[in-house]
């Protein structure tokens, strides 16, 4: 079972790159999200997604993008790459399960330690 | 707006110690709530939730934690610490319709058990 699965583990960037940062389960989860972690500041959510087609801002959007064209993939765009995007960032699924009437738990990929000089 | 608070940062506790994580939401209807693991190097796995019923709940490797809806909190314990317990935690709410997903996270807590 792969899981939630991100590319790629390790990234450096020059201030003003652009790049995508692949995001992609194998669960058929309707909700997949990207946070970004930075210490003393946990897990700050950039954008959310809660089924193909439908994206939405979360904390800190700025300087991001996404798309949602299929349930399994949610890619983060950074337009033009800061310093102050450095960061380990996490993508997350999770199965919204209205049928069952409850949540459930959140799966996250193993991050994408990016660093922008 | 949602929010969660961590109040501890930084906690440093000897093997065999008790231990015990404070967390607050502000949300005033319904929550589900979330502890989550960080061991260094890997990505976040789920020590234990809450949705319903009983509010004591139980989760892996010896973890539970007490919701207490008068004091919007769900502390985090466990009677005694290992060294393997080293890692970062993060206390997690899901507020409002059970539909929407969106997990709002507190700053963590980093925990480091000395052998």
């Amino acid at each position: 079972n792969a899981g939630v699965t991100q590319t790629p583990k390790f990234q450096v960037l020059k201030t003003g790159q652009s790049m995508t940062l692949q995001c992609a389960q194998d669960m058929n989860h309707e909700y997949m999200s990207w946070y970004r972690q930075d210490p003393g500041m946990g897990l700050r959510l950039i954008h959310y997604s809660v089924g193909a087609g439908i994206t939405d801002q979360g904390e800190v959007p700025n300087g991001y993008n996404v798309s949602r064209s299929t349930t399994e993939d949610f890619p983060l765009r950074l337009l033009s790459a800061a310093p102050s995007q450095t960061s380990v960032y996490f993508c997350a699924s999770r199965s919204i399960a209205r049928l069952r009437g409850g949540d459930t738990e959140a799966f996250f990929g193993q991050g994408t330690r990016l660093t922008v000089v | 707006a949602q929010s969660v608070s961590q109040h501890n940062h930084h906690v440093i506790l000897s093997e065999a110690a008790s231990l015990e994580l404070g967390c607050n939401y502000s949300y005033g209807g319904t929550v589900n709530l979330f502890w989550y693991v960080q061991y260094p190097g890997q990505h976040l796995q789920l020590l234990l939730k809450y949705f319903s019923g009983d509010p004591l709940v139980k989760g892996i490797k010896g973890f539970e934690a007490e919701f207490i809806k008068s004091k919007f909190s769900f502390n985090l314990r466990k009677p005694s610490v290992q060294w393997s317990d080293t890692a970062e935690y993060f206390c997690a709410v899901n507020a409002g319709s059970s539909n929407t997903g969106k997990l709002i996270f507190g700053q963590g807590t980093t925990l480091q058990v000395k052998p």
